[in-house]
């Protein structure tokens, strides 16, 4: 099956750019996703891409795909503390909710 | 609002009894899901229903319950044979069908064997 692979832990100061990398083995997945955890959440998406697209950019984040390297990120621009939390990525097929996620980055920012 | 609602937030469970997590959803979504969370592990499927009165094992089904008997509703039965049942647990509902659709959680429900 499917599995998806991040670093448990980022740290940067605020101000910085942060990059969050993922990595999945199957390339089934149609879509990819990033989802924010704030602690004791759920989780919120913060942005997908679909998986014959290379790069998507919405406001301060920017979702680079590698296909052939099997290989996704998520970068941050101008990070805040308020964007402290765990960020999941995510692959899915068609049916929405039906994601095989990594293991989560814990993204801590210090002022 | 439209949401999706767990409850309780926190919930206590005796070594060998049977507990249910409830899950809400006033979206008008067909699907929705069941995860479990442990620390370090990430999301894990335990069961999902693309409409009523029916469902499907995820990878870890194994002493996990379901029903389906309302659109609104996909309530959780940790059930006495979960050895390890200590976890947070998220609930999810998304359009069915839809390509790209995203799923909405739940706040969660942490669950705690005492």
């Amino acid at each position: 099956g499917e599995d998806v692979e991040q670093s448990l832990f980022l740290s940067v100061r605020e101000g910085d750019s942060s990059v969050i990398n993922c990595t999945y083995t199957d390339s089934s997945s149609t879509y990819l996703y990033w989802y924010k955890q704030e602690p004791g959440a759920g989780l919120q998406l913060l942005t997908y891409i679909f998986s014959n697209m290379d790069m998507k950019q919405d406001q301060r984040l920017t979702v680079l795909l590698n296909k052939k390297d099997k290989h996704l990120s998520l970068r941050i621009a101008d990070t805040q503390t308020g964007d402290s939390a765990i960020y999941f990525c995510a692959g899915g097929g068609n049916q929405g909710g039906k994601l095989i996620f990594g293991q989560g980055t814990e993204l801590s920012v210090k002022p | 609002d439209g949401g999706i609602t767990q409850s309780p937030k926190y919930l206590f469970r005796k070594e060998g009894q049977n507990v249910t997590l409830s899950c809400e959803q006033n979206l008008n979504h067909d699907a929705m899901y069941w995860y479990r969370q442990d620390p370090g592990q990430g999301l894990r499927l335990i069961y999902y229903s693309q409409i009523v009165n029916d469902f499907q094992k995820g990878d870890i089904a194994e002493g996990y319950s379901v029903s389906r008997e309302k659109k609104e509703s996909f309530p959780l039965t940790v059930t006495s044979a979960q050895k390890n049942p200590t976890a947070f647990y998220l609930c999810a509902s998304s359009l069915r069908d839809a390509k790209g659709s995203e799923a909405f959680f739940g706040q969660g429900t942490r669950l705690t064997v005492v």
